[in-house]
C-alpha cells in the first residue's frame, strides 16, 4: 500500500482565496511525523510545515495550516489568502518511528493561483 | 548556518558514461538522502546514508550507488548511464528522528544524450 497518497494531481485557486490540498497516509507506527514541501518551478524543495503524531493541535505557519485528522489518517494542507507566488508543486511526506526510517513522499499536487 | 549544497548544478553526459554527484549536508546533520525526480515518475527515493552507512535503499538498479564520508558529505554515482537517467537529483539532510524535517539542496539536473 502507498504510504502517502495525494489524489489531486492539479488544483486551481483564485488569488486571495483559501485552498486545501489533500493528503492521506498509511502507517501502523504510533510515532510519525508529517511534512509538507513546496517545489517551485526552480526545482528546490522548500519545507513548509510539520505535524507530529502526538501533537494535539493542528500545526500553523503563517498562511499555512495543517488539518490533522488522526483517525482518518489525513493531513491536509490549507493555504489561506493564496498569492501568485504560491503556484508550485506541493508534496506531502511522512517519516515513521523515532529513528532510522526513510521519508515517504506523495506524488504531489500542482497548484496554480489565478489572478 | 549554510544550507545543503549540491555540485554540480547541471551536467550533460552521454549514454554509457558514468557520473558522480556531490552533496554537502547542513552542519550537524548526519542523515543524507538522495532522490531522483522525473516528470513521469515523480520523486523516487534512492538511498539514505547515516554515519557512513547505507541505512535505507530504494528500488533502483545496482548502477546507482553512493557513499558517505566521515564529515557527512555524500556522493552518488551512476554508472553506464541510460537515457532514462535524465532527471533532477535531489539531496536532503536531516537530524535523526521522525519529527525532524529534511532540508533539500538545489539539485543536480542531469541530462543524458
Amino acid at each position: 500500500a502507498q504510504k502517502i497518497t495525494q489524489t489531486q494531481p492539479g488544483m486551481f485557486v483564485q488569488e486571495k482565496e483559501a485552498v486545501t490540498l489533500d493528503c492521506t497516509y498509511d502507517t501502523s507506527d504510533p510515532s510519525y511525523g508529517l511534512f509538507w514541501y513546496k517545489q517551485p518551478s526552480s526545482g528546490e524543495m522548500i519545507f513548509l510545515i510539520y505535524q507530529g503524531s502526538y501533537d494535539q493541535q493542528n500545526a500553523t505557519e503563517g498562511r499555512y495550516s495543517l488539518n490533522f485528522q488522526k483517525a482518518r489518517k489525513s493531513a491536509n494542507l490549507v493555504i489561506s489568502a493564496s498569492q501568485l507566488g504560491d503556484s508550485a508543486m506541493y508534496f506531502c511526506a511522512m517519516r515513521e518511528g523515532y529513528t532510522g526510517n526513510q521519508f515517504y513522499f506523495g506524488t504531489g499536487t500542482s497548484l496554480t493561483v489565478i489572478p | 548556518k549554510a544550507g545543503v549544497t549540491q555540485t554540480p548544478r547541471y551536467l550533460i553526459k552521454t549514454r554509457g558514461q558514468q557520473v558522480t554527484l556531490s552533496c554537502s549536508p547542513i552542519s550537524g546533520h548526519r542523515s543524507v538522502s538522495w532522490y531522483q525526480q522525473t516528470p513521469g515518475q515523480g520523486l523516487q527515493f534512492l538511498f539514505e546514508y547515516f554515519s557512513e552507512t547505507q541505512r535505507n535503499k530504494g528500488n533502483f538498479p545496482g548502477r546507482f550507488s553512493g557513499r558517505q564520508f566521515s564529515n557527512s558529505r555524500s556522493e552518488m554515482n551512476v554508472s553506464t548511464l541510460e537515457l532514462g537517467d535524465s532527471a533532477l537529483y535531489l539531496c536532503a539532510s536531516s537530524v535523526e528522528g521522525a519529527y525532524n524535517e529534511q532540508f533539500f539542496g538545489p539539485g543536480t539536473r542531469l541530462t543524458v544524450l
